[in-house]
């Protein structure tokens, strides 16, 4: 059974970066299959797509993160990260791991319980 | 960026009902399109993708249709479970993945 487990710190400063962990068991996470992502909910609101690698080591990035984000793979670990840069109070959200199929149609399959980060002082 | 909009926003209908959500794109994205439901304080789980296909282990009263730029996710007679909101997800960009605003479920 797949479990995607998020890790990181709960509050960060503002203008400092975000950094989570993203633990797969169950999986192999160089699989071609599954690609991996990033999704983020603001407390209230709706999903936002934050960022997807793809076993190639290929990264998409939402365009209105894209100069802050970057998402990479420990295949070693089996972990894949996020780093979020500058961060502000708009950033607060709860923050989701997932796996995407790579041979349908780029669906979530699979996500992590979720991390809430808080950015404040 | 695709814009995905759903409606309605929200949604009052009782147990036993048949429930109607739809979905539009802006512009066409073939059968590129999911569907997930969210429980408060959950994460949200894939109910319907490529537009109509059933994910193992959902239940047969959700069902998804259409093509192009408009989609809908049905629900054929509500249960108390159901009761969540409702996100439909793009896939046809791969370089920008979007979801809907969601459509919350609420009982009448």
């Amino acid at each position: 059974q797949l479990q995607l487990q998020e890790s990181g710190p709960g509050l960060v400063k503002p203008s400092e970066t975000l950094s989570l962990t993203c633990s797969v068991s169950g999986a192999s996470i160089s699989s071609s299959t599954y690609y991996w992502g990033w999704i983020r909910q603001p407390p209230g609101k709706g999903l936002e797509w934050i960022g997807t690698i793809f076993y190639s080591g290929s990264t998409y990035y939402n365009p209105s993160l894209e100069s802050r984000v970057t998402i990479s793979v420990d295949t070693s670990k089996s972990q894949f990260s996020l780093r979020l840069n500058s961060v502000t109070a708009a950033d607060t959200a709860v923050y989701y791991c997932a796996r995407g199929d790579n041979g349908s149609k780029l669906q979530i399959d699979y996500w992590g319980q979720g991390i809430l980060v808080t950015v404040s002082s | 960026d695709i814009q995905m909009t759903q409606s309605p926003s929200s949604l009052s209908a009782s147990v036993g009902d048949r429930v109607t959500i739809t979905c539009r794109a802006s512009q066409y994205i073939s059968n590129y399109l999911n569907w997930y439901q969210q429980k408060p304080g959950k994460a949200p789980k894939l109910l319907i993708f490529a537009a109509s296909s059933l994910q193992s282990g959902v239940p047969s009263r959700f069902s998804g249709s259409g093509s192009g730029t408009d989609f809908t996710l049905t629900i054929s007679s509500l249960q108390p479970e159901d009761f969540a909101t409702y996100y439909c997800q793009q896939s046809y960009s791969t370089l920008s993945i979007t979801f809907g605003q969601g459509t919350r479920l609420e009982i009448k």
